[in-house]
């Protein structure tokens, strides 16, 4: 199985600032099967990145995702306040598909 | 539009068992893979399960092996989770979830694109 570190646990950061979260595999994982998303309380979580960098549909252009083989990042250029959230990532290379444990993005 | 809508959530006893469903709508069902993942109140998302497009091939997490069966009825757009043997640490909010490809693990397969609102099971005496 592999397993998914996410780092910080959680992020203290004013709006308008710089967002940067690690997610580092245990063994390498295609660019292609690597995933992030966003999740507000009480919601489902929402598809942000696939494919290590590639946006989903209609995610805004602060979101970019990053990295390859065991180390992978997803960087917010400018934190807008509907950005605070938990944000996991998943690898879908091979069965079982894992998530991270979840990185939280607090306001400061 | 997607949308897919779980219901069948509920407290239940340990031992007992459940079965979720997912209506799906607004795409062509039997085209695409779909998982079950779920999340322990207030912790992170773990997947359950995963069925492909044409339901010949099935996954489930080690921690559901045996207990759980992931199904789809193409006539019904419908996909389901059978829990059997149910234990307090199934306890969850459930969630559906669409992807973009037919195969749901592995290569060819993809993230997850589309979710439900999710149901709640709670397995408790």
């Amino acid at each position: 199985e592999i397993v998914l570190t996410q780092s910080p646990g959680t992020l203290s950061l004013s709006p308008g600032e710089r967002a940067t979260l690690s997610c580092r595999a245990s063994q390498s994982v295609s660019s292609s099967y690597l995933a992030w998303y966003q999740q507000k309380p009480g919601q489902a979580p929402r598809l942000l990145i696939y494919g290590a960098s590639s946006r989903a549909t209609g995610i805004p252009d602060r979101f970019s995702g990053s990295g390859s083989g065991t180390d992978f990042t997803l960087t917010i250029s400018r934190l807008e306040p509907q950005d605070f959230a938990v944000y996991y990532c998943q690898q879908y290379d091979t069965s079982p598909v894992t998530f991270g444990q979840g990185t939280k993005v607090e306001i400061k | 539009e997607v949308q897919l809508l779980e219901s069948g959530g509920g407290l239940v006893q340990p031992g007992g068992s459940l079965r979720l469903s997912c209506a799906a709508s607004g795409f062509t069902f039997s085209s695409y893979a779909m998982s079950w993942v779920r999340q322990a109140p207030g912790k992170g998302l773990e997947w359950v399960s995963g069925i492909s497009g044409s339901g010949s091939s099935t996954h489930h997490a080690d921690s559901v092996k045996g207990r759980f069966t992931i199904s789809r009825d193409t006539s019904k757009n419908t996909l389901y989770l059978q829990m059997n043997s149910l234990r307090a640490e199934d306890t969850a909010i459930y969630y559906c979830a669409k992807l973009k490809s037919s195969v749901a693990v592995g290569r060819d397969s993809s993230a997850y694109y589309d979710w439900g609102q999710g149901t709640l099971v709670t397995v408790s005496s």
